[in-house]
C-alpha cells in the first residue's frame, strides 16, 4: 500500500516560477528521497534527506523534512518546462531489515512555457 | 550502457499466458529491487535481493509471481497465469550497497505488461 500522500495530486505554473510539492508519510523513517518520472520513463533519483536532517540543497532543489509531522516538501526554483514531470516521494521503513522504498502517489507539475 | 536495463520494453500477453521480465542491474551493484506501478500511481515494492539473496518477497501480490536473480546479477520476474489486473508497468531498481540507509536506487525504464 501507499506510504504517504503528495500534495498537491497536480500543479501547474509558469515558467520561471517556484513549485512547492508537499509529502506526508506515516510511519518512522530512515531516509526520505524524492524522484522525477518523466512519462513512460523511469524514476531518476532527485534527493535524499536522512531522518536527522531538516534541510537540503541541490541546484534548484530544496527540501525539507519534518518528523514531527511526518511531512516532507520540495522546492523547484526558477522553474524550467523541462521541469514538467511526476514527482514522488519515497520513504525507507526503520528496522525490520526491509529495505524497499515506499512511494506516494506522486503530483504531477506542469511548466507552462 | 552504464544504466538498469530491462526487457522486453512492452508485452502483451493474453489471460492465462505466463510472462518473464527481465532486469540487468548496474554491474557490481549488490541490491536489486522490483516494483510494480499501476497507472497514475507511484511503484510499489514487490521484493529485494541481496546479491542472488532474496530478503524480502512481502511485496508479490500472489504465488503467481516469482522472482529469482541466480548469480547475483541478472534477475527475471516471472508472473504465471497472468490476469488482467497484473497489467502495470514493472520497474527494476539497483542500488550500490546493501539496504537503502544511504543509498539512491537506479531505476531501469520499465517493461509496460498489458494482459487481454
Amino acid at each position: 500500500s501507499q506510504q504517504g500522500e503528495e500534495d498537491p495530486q497536480a500543479l501547474s505554473i509558469q515558467e520561471g516560477e517556484n513549485a512547492t510539492m508537499n509529502c506526508s508519510y506515516k510511519t518512522s523513517i530512515n531516509n526520505l528521497q524524492w524522484y522525477r518520472q518523466n512519462s513512460g520513463r523511469g524514476l531518476v533519483h532527485l534527493i535524499l534527506i536522512r531522518s536527522n536532517e531538516r534541510e537540503k540543497h541541490s541546484g534548484r532543489l530544496r527540501v525539507t523534512l519534518d518528523t514531527s509531522k511526518k511531512s516532507s516538501s520540495l522546492l523547484i526554483t526558477a522553474s524550467r518546462a523541462a521541469d514538467t514531470a511526476s514527482y514522488f516521494c519515497a520513504t525507507v521503513r526503520t528496522g525490520g531489515g526491509a529495505d524497499g522504498l515506499t512511494f506516494g502517489k506522486g503530483t504531477h507539475l506542469i511548466i507552462q512555457p | 550502457g552504464a544504466g538498469v536495463s530491462q526487457s522486453p520494453r512492452y508485452k502483451v500477453a493474453k489471460r492465462g499466458q505466463d510472462v518473464a521480465l527481465r532486469c540487468d542491474p548496474i554491474s557490481g551493484h549488490v541490491s536489486l529491487f522490483w516494483y510494480q506501478q499501476a497507472l497514475g500511481q507511484g511503484p510499489e515494492f514487490l521484493t529485494y535481493f541481496q546479491n542472488e539473496a532474496q530478503l524480502d518477497k512481502s511485496g508479490l501480490p500472489s504465488d503467481r509471481f516469482f522472482a529469482e536473480r541466480p548469480e547475483g546479477s541478472v534477475s527475471t520476474l516471472k508472473i504465471q497465469r497472468t490476469q488482467q489486473e497484473d497489467s502495470a508497468v514493472y520497474l527494476c531498481a539497483s542500488s550500490p550497497r546493501q539496504g537503502s540507509y544511504y543509498n539512491e536506487q537506479f531505476f531501469g525504464p520499465g517493461t509496460r505488461l498489458t494482459v487481454l
